[in-house]
């Protein structure tokens, strides 16, 4: 596709519930890129992938979240047992290259854990 | 201490104005920094990047202090337009991590 592709734009989950937030990233994109943000907070990096090797998973906050990657193109954010605190704005974003590269954002998955 | 800081205003500037932000980043080993824009409910996109030497795109300059970890941002001459919120990024080993963001309101 011409951008970023993120799916769902919306969820709606109950607490415990587990989530899966899907990442098209634009084609030829080697490298992908996992943020949360909260309103009126810049986006916080959570995960970022480098072809189907995640490179750095230092932001993901606690075991419940994971990523993947695993033919290097699309990529899946799983969020287990979801809380309420888990409610908020999940963007993705892919670069050719490395994030020397303008990295291009997805219009993000909106989730609300109730 | 947040890794890359900003005001987070909200800067409410007239047109025609002349606005700075700044931004301060904690780890010396960053390697690049960027200045992205984000407007309401929509996703950041790149504004400029920012270089030692300074560097300007139209009415936009950048400039980035090493020596105190330090970034900034000037708009000339403001427009209706530019009203969105700025967001200082650095770029550590590979990830970018983003600044709060700060935002600014230009009135007619």
């Amino acid at each position: 596709g011409a951008g970023v592709s993120q799916s769902p734009r919306y969820k709606v989950t109950k607490r415990g519930q587990d989530v899966a937030l899907r990442c098209d990233p634009i084609s030829g994109h080697v490298s992908l890129y996992w943020y949360r943000q909260a309103l009126g907070q810049g986006p916080e990096f959570l995960t970022y992938f480098n072809y189907e090797a995640q490179q750095d998973k230092s932001g993901l906050p606690n075991d419940r979240f994971s990523a993947e990657r695993p033919e290097g193109s699309i990529s899946t954010l799983t969020i287990q047992r979801t809380e309420q605190r888990d409610s908020a704005m999940y963007r993705c974003a892919s670069s050719l290259a490395g994030a020397g590269n303008t990295i291009y954002f997805g219009e993000g998955s909106w989730l609300t854990v109730v | 201490r947040k890794e890359v800081e900003q005001d987070p205003g909200p800067f409410n500037v007239p047109e025609g104005a002349t606005v700075a932000f700044n931004c301060t980043y904690s780890n010396s080993a960053s390697q690049s920094f960027f200045w992205y824009r984000q407007d309401c409910r929509k996703e950041p996109k790149l504004l400029m990047s920012v270089y030692s030497s300074g560097n300007e795109d139209g009415r936009f300059t950048a400039q980035l202090n090493r020596a105190s970890q330090y970034i900034s941002l000037l708009i000339r001459d403001s427009k209706l337009s530019d009203s969105a919120t700025y967001l200082c990024v650095a770029n550590q080993g590979g990830k970018l991590i983003f600044g709060q963001g700060t935002e600014l309101s230009v009135k007619p």
